[in-house]
C-alpha cells in the first residue's frame, strides 16, 4: 500500500497562470476528493469522483476549476488565470466505498501565487 | 455555513494524562463523524470514526465519544504522549461522501 501521492508537492506562480496538480489514490480506491485548505482552517470540500464520474462538485469551484479522473485512476486538478486568492494547500483524498469510508489523503500541494 | 466547529483552537497537556478535544455541528442529517490528525507539510491522517448509530467507539488510546441529542462528540486521548502533539481536525458526512470539517485544534503535550 503506497498511500495516496500528489505531484508537485510545491508550486510557485505568477497571477493569470494555469496549473495543474496531479494526485494518484490508493490502487484499489474508487472514490476520489479534492480539498482545499488555507491557514488556520479545516479542509474545504471542492469536488469528488467515483471511478471516472464526477459526482459533486463545491460552490467554491468557479469555473476556473476543472477536475478530471479519465479511466478512474489518476485525476488532475486544473486552475485557470490564477488570482492570489487561490493561494492554499490543495488535498487529495481516496476511499473504497464499502461499509466503513475513511478517507485517506495525501501529503497535498502549497500552490502560492504571486 | 460551518456546520462542524471545534472552539478550543488549542489544548496543552502533560505526558501521560488524558487529552480530550470537543467538537460541535449543526446539521443533524450528519451520520458519519471521524478524526483526523495532521502534522505540519503532511496531509491529514485518519484516527478512529464513529457511526451516528453508535454512541462510543474505541481504538487503543483513542475513544470517540457521540451525543447526538446535543450534536456533540469528542475524543479522548489516554495516555497522551509527545508524538500526539498535532492538529486534530474534526469531520462529519452525510451518508459516505464529502467530509466537512472543523478548524482543528492544536495539541501540544508537555513533558
Amino acid at each position: 500500500d503506497t498511500g495516496v501521492s500528489q505531484n508537485p508537492r510545491h508550486k510557485i506562480t505568477k497571477r493569470g497562470q494555469n496549473v495543474t496538480f496531479r494526485c494518484d489514490p490508493i490502487s484499489e480506491h474508487n472514490r476520489l476528493y479534492w480539498y482545499r485548505q488555507t491557514l488556520g482552517q479545516g479542509p474545504e470540500f471542492l469536488t469528488y469522483f467515483q471511478n471516472e464520474a464526477q459526482l459533486e462538485k463545491s460552490r467554491l469551484l468557479s469555473d476556473r476549476f476543472s477536475a478530471e479522473r479519465p479511466k478512474g485512476s489518476f485525476s488532475t486538478l486544473e486552475i485557470q488565470r490564477t488570482e492570489q486568492g487561490d493561494s492554499a494547500m490543495y488535498l487529495c483524498a481516496s476511499s473504497l466505498r464499502t461499509g466503513r469510508d475513511e478517507q485517506y489523503f495525501g501529503p497535498g500541494t502549497r500552490l502560492t501565487v504571486t | 455555513d460551518q456546520q462542524v466547529k471545534q472552539n478550543s483552537p488549542s489544548l496543552s497537556v502533560q505526558e501521560g494524562r488524558i487529552s480530550i478535544l470537543n467538537c460541535d455541528y449543526t446539521n443533524s442529517m450528519f451520520d458519519y463523524f471521524l478524526w483526523y490528525k495532521k502534522y505540519p507539510a503532511e496531509g491529514p491522517t485518519f484516527l478512529i470514526s464513529i457511526s451516528s448509530i453508535k454512541d462510543k467507539n474505541e481504538d487503543g488510546r483513542f475513544t470517540v465519544f457521540l451525543n447526538k441529542s446535543a450534536k456533540h462528540l469528542s475524543l479522548h486521548i489516554v495516555p497522551s504522549q509527545p508524538g500526539d502533539s498535532a492538529v486534530y481536525f474534526c469531520a462529519a458526512s452525510v451518508g459516505w461522501g464529502k467530509l466537512q470539517f472543523g478548524a482543528g485544534t492544536q495539541v501540544v503535550v508537555t513533558p
